[in-house]
């Protein structure tokens, strides 16, 4: 069974600093997702990985895969109040041919002023 | 471009009423499409997904079911309501294979 943890599941920080969330995961994958869920929303995709190695960046996040170590990474430079949500991690993987993305419990991120 | 619908917004029923909650989603053919139940300030539980119409896998026992009646419609139901069914529910499309999910507007339920 596939298992995906994130950490930590609540991160409160403030303005202009910087922070990494966690992403493991317990079986072989080459494709992990993130996405992002404002309060009240519903999920919108961030970034999609698709190799070891690969690094994604858009503003102020930078989201990095580690295939071997099972390890993706999101990293938030300089943070500002705009990015205070739940950030999910996903990985695929195959049942009957079928592709089923398990979910870790999302981080919760709240950016104080 | 591919959009996802679901509906209704919100929802507020009483505890053993029944449940009909409607996914569509436009733009695509043959989609992999899934139900997720979220709680509050909780993750994302599966709860149904379907390859294709008629195909039908439930990931938990509960007292919901789904069908998918045409290529792009998913629907998510029940005969008798449970408080513990209040909740979001998220539906979500990706094409076949080990890509992302696309994720609709979602119902909020609150069941009393």
């Amino acid at each position: 069974e596939l298992k995906v943890e994130q950490n930590p599941l609540f991160l409160s920080m403030q303005e202009g600093k910087n922070y990494t969330i966690y992403c493991n995961y317990s079986t072989t994958s080459d494709r992990l997702y993130w996405y992002r869920q404002d309060p009240g929303k519903s999920l919108e995709s961030l970034f999609v990985l698709l190799s070891n190695g690969a690094v994604k960046q858009e503003g102020r996040l930078m989201a990095s895969l580690d295939t071997k170590a099972r390890l993706s990474t999101l990293h938030i430079t300089a943070a500002v109040h705009d990015l205070s949500a739940t950030y999910f991690c996903a990985v695929s993987h195959e049942s009957g041919g079928s592709y089923i993305p398990t979910f870790g419990r999302g981080t919760s991120l709240i950016v104080h002023p | 471009s591919q959009t996802i619908h679901q509906w209704p917004a919100t929802l507020v029923q009483p505890v053993g009423s029944p449940l009909s909650l409607e996914c569509t989603v436009e733009g695509t053919s043959n989609p992999n499409l899934y139900w997720y139940r979220q709680a509050a300030g909780r993750g994302l539980q599966l709860l149904f997904y379907s390859v294709g119409i008629g195909q039908i896998s439930s990931e938990v026992p509960q007292n919901l079911s789904a069908s998918r009646p045409q290529d792009r419609q998913f629907i998510l139901s029940s005969k008798k309501l449970l408080l513990s069914d209040s909740g979001f529910y998220l539906c979500a499309w990706k094409p076949s294979g080990p890509y992302e999910q696309y994720f609709g507007p979602g119902t909020r339920l609150t069941v009393t």
